[in-house]
């Protein structure tokens, strides 16, 4: 089983739709949540970074942590053509000594 | 503000080549530097992580290395390259003043192709 499981997609949506995308994990000593978007032959960008459980919001993007369950979200809000890339989900524990563990990420396809 | 470069953009070489990847990072000191590979529609699997000048920790045995001569740079070698090195190389730094250590932000990344 995989420290990180991300449904690879991918996942195609209409614009102005809202987008949920997930993660699950198995380690609870995750404590750092984070989502990056990639663009196709780009490098990840960070996107949103969460510490233990709670929401974030950004614009129209929104992190959520369960801890309790070890699920992770990013929802998108009115989403738009241009958020069409692949997201990755990433977390680590206090003492990773700054490693991420890394899902696969999910192709996301915003259609006009 | 902090900029990251990497170097070529793409490249093609054939089986039992040499590599060398170059990753220069700008407007940040003593930054932690990683290599990662990414294979088509995979996820990222980090290859070499460095906190220090000279300090290079492996994660993945295989043969490539990782050299750090300098604060700001970072290499990423091989002697003979394979055809399952070929993928899409990306270096990251992690260190802002003020923000986690977990925090990592990319290169724009090399894609090579192994003939």
């Amino acid at each position: 089983q995989k420290e990180v499981e991300q449904d690879p997609g991918p996942l195609s949506v209409p614009e102005g739709a809202i987008v949920s995308l997930n993660c699950t994990y198995s380690n609870s000593a995750f404590q750092y949540f984070m989502w990056y978007r990639q663009y196709s032959r780009k490098g990840p960008e960070l996107l949103m970074y969460t510490y233990s459980s709670g929401n974030k919001e950004d614009g129209r993007f929104t992190a959520q942590v369960d801890k309790s369950s070890k699920y992770i979200s990013l929802f998108i809000r009115d989403s738009q053509p241009s958020d069409s890339a692949t997201y990755l989900c990433a977390m680590s524990t206090m003492d990773s000594n700054y490693q991420l563990i890394w899902g696969a990420g999910t192709k996301l396809i915003i259609k006009p | 503000s902090q900029t990251i470069h990497q170097w070529p953009a793409t490249l093609v070489q054939p089986v039992g080549s040499p590599l060398s990847l170059e990753c220069t990072v700008e407007g940040t000191s003593n930054p932690n530097l990683y290599w990662y590979r990414q294979a088509a529609g995979r996820g990222l699997q980090l290859l070499f992580y460095s906190v220090g000048i000279g300090q290079i920790s492996s994660e993945v045995p295989q043969n490539l290395s990782a050299s750090r001569p300098q604060d700001r740079q970072f290499i990423l070698s091989s002697k003979k390259l394979l055809l399952s090195d070929s993928g899409f190389y990306l270096c990251a730094w992690s260190g802002t003043p003020g923000k986690r250590q977990e925090t990592q932000y990319f290169g724009p990344g090399t894609r090579l192709l192994v003939l």
